[in-house]
């Protein structure tokens, strides 16, 4: 089945600076990856998503790119701001009638001030 | 539009009794999944419910199981409680779009003494 590796699994950066996340996959049928923040007491939020079609995606301060010929993709969070300190999990997904997400192991991201 | 719903928010059981959790998806969306959230195991896929089909399955014993209403809700059971189900117990739900994406509810606390 598809196994998927996140890192790092903490990771600290000044207020305004860039945070990268990381993650690689192992089933090349994987077509849809998603990232998701979950806040404490939440449930994970949908933050952004790349289909395999797509090399990289862009939502004002968040990016997110792919390379499926290595089968990683990454989380790019740029001018960070406190209320981005979270922990953020990648999920890979099959196509369409098996749509179950396999997780990463989840990043903590803390924003110092 | 109002987002998934999950209730209750929070169960304290113990060993050998069973329980019952409840997930209302988004409106108009058909298909429920559910996923246990520990601390050692991250996040795992348990279920999938399409039109009151159980469509997908992930690797959880038998006492885990689920159904799935005309109105989409869903239920997820779990028998004879051990105290490793303790965990946060987290509800999906997807449109019909082949789009793939997935928004989660607050989760249902499970604790088991």
């Amino acid at each position: 089945g598809e196994n998927v590796e996140q890192h790092p699994s903490t990771l600290s950066v000044q207020e305004g600076d860039s945070a990268v996340i990381k993650c690689t996959y192992s089933d090349s049928a994987s077509n849809y990856f998603p990232w998701y923040k979950q806040e404490l007491g939440k449930g994970p939020q949908l933050i952004i998503d790349i289909r395999s079609n797509v090399g990289e995606k862009k939502d004002q301060r968040i990016a997110v790119t792919l390379n499926k010929t290595a089968k990683h993709f990454s989380l790019h969070i740029t001018e960070t701001q406190p209320e981005d300190s979270a922990v953020y999990f990648c999920a890979a997904s099959l196509p369409w009638g098996n749509e179950k997400l396999t997780f990463g192991t989840g990043t903590r991201l803390t924003i110092i001030p | 539009k109002a987002g998934v719903t999950q209730t209750p928010r929070y169960l304290i059981k113990t060993r050998g009794q069973q329980v019952t959790l409840s997930c209302s998806p988004i409106s108009g969306h058909r298909s429920v999944s559910w996923y246990q959230q520990t601390p050692g195991q991250g996040l795992q896929f348990l279920f999938e419910y399409f039109s009151e089909t159980q469509r997908n399955k992930g690797n959880f014993p038998g006492r885990f199981s689920g159904r799935q209403f005309s109105n989409s809700r869903s239920e997820m059971n779990v028998s004879t409680l051990e105290l490793g189900d303790s965990a946060l117990y987290l509800c999906a739900s997807r449109s019909d779009r082949v789009d793939n994406e997935q928004f989660f509810g607050p989760g249902t606390r499970l604790t088991v003494l």
